[in-house]
């Protein structure tokens, strides 16, 4: 079946260490999106990437970085630099244009101790 | 910039009746999308309904149907009937056609479906 994954689905991490986490999509879109939430708020932007091998800062970038050499493939790095990284990360991707939905992965929830 | 605005944090509804969530937007983009998706507790997000800015028909998929007044800048979610399973966090979202068709999502509405 056609869909996004994201794994895993928890995730523990000291403080200071860069982790990352996988989104993979085999529904051919061309955008792909993650997203930070905190709880009880909205969605905040990080990056996104409208094709392979190019990405755009969101709202909340610093202390992230993010590649994208294959179509299928976004992983998220969270850094050592970001001050607060305990959320719900979730990865999207959609065709590109401004008339579909973006599908969802089932989150990462990253805790840092 | 674009932005997105959901002034209501918490709604109740009862059982049956219909619920209007608010979303008004902002944008200098001529062409662009509104979405509603919901997000129950298990945290996965489901697209609900779609709204082109320039379709002249409000969209309607089953229960939901999207009120838009775009001169207004306002997409709201009217949910009718409302279910126990209803009961959920509600986010209103745009993708324009400038700025690398990035969405952006509304802080969001918590709905509470009262028995």
């Amino acid at each position: 079946d056609g869909g996004i994954t994201q794994s895993p689905k928890y995730l523990f991490r000291k403080e200071g260490q860069n982790v990352t986490l996988s989104c993979e999509q085999n529904l051919n879109h061309d955008a792909m999106y993650w997203y930070r939430q905190d709880p009880g708020q909205g969605l905040r932007l990080i990056y996104y990437s409208q094709i392979v091998n190019d990405f755009q800062k969101g709202d909340i970038a610093e202390g992230y970085s993010v590649s994208r050499e294959k179509k299928e493939s976004f992983p998220l790095t969270v850094t050592s630099a970001q001050k607060n990284p305990t959320a719900f990360y979730l990865c999207a991707s959609s065709i590109d244009g401004s008339n579909t939905e973006a599908f969802f992965g089932q989150g990462t929830r990253l805790t840092v101790v | 910039a674009q932005k997105i605005t959901q002034t209501q944090p918490g709604m109740f509804v009862q059982e049956k009746e219909a619920v209007t969530l608010d979303c008004t937007y902002d944008t200098s983009d001529q062409s662009y999308g509104l979405f509603w998706y919901k997000q129950p507790s298990s945290g996965e997000m489901i697209f609900l309904i779609y709204q082109g800015s320039y379709d002249e028909q409000n969209a309607t998929e089953g229960r939901y149907s999207l009120n838009f007044q775009k001169a207004r800048k306002s997409a709201n979610l009217v949910i009718s009937a409302s279910q126990l399973g209803d009961s959920a966090m509600y986010f209103c979202a745009m993708r324009g056609n400038t700025g690398g068709f990035k969405t952006i999502f509304g802080a969001g509405t918590r709905l509470f479906v009262k028995a």
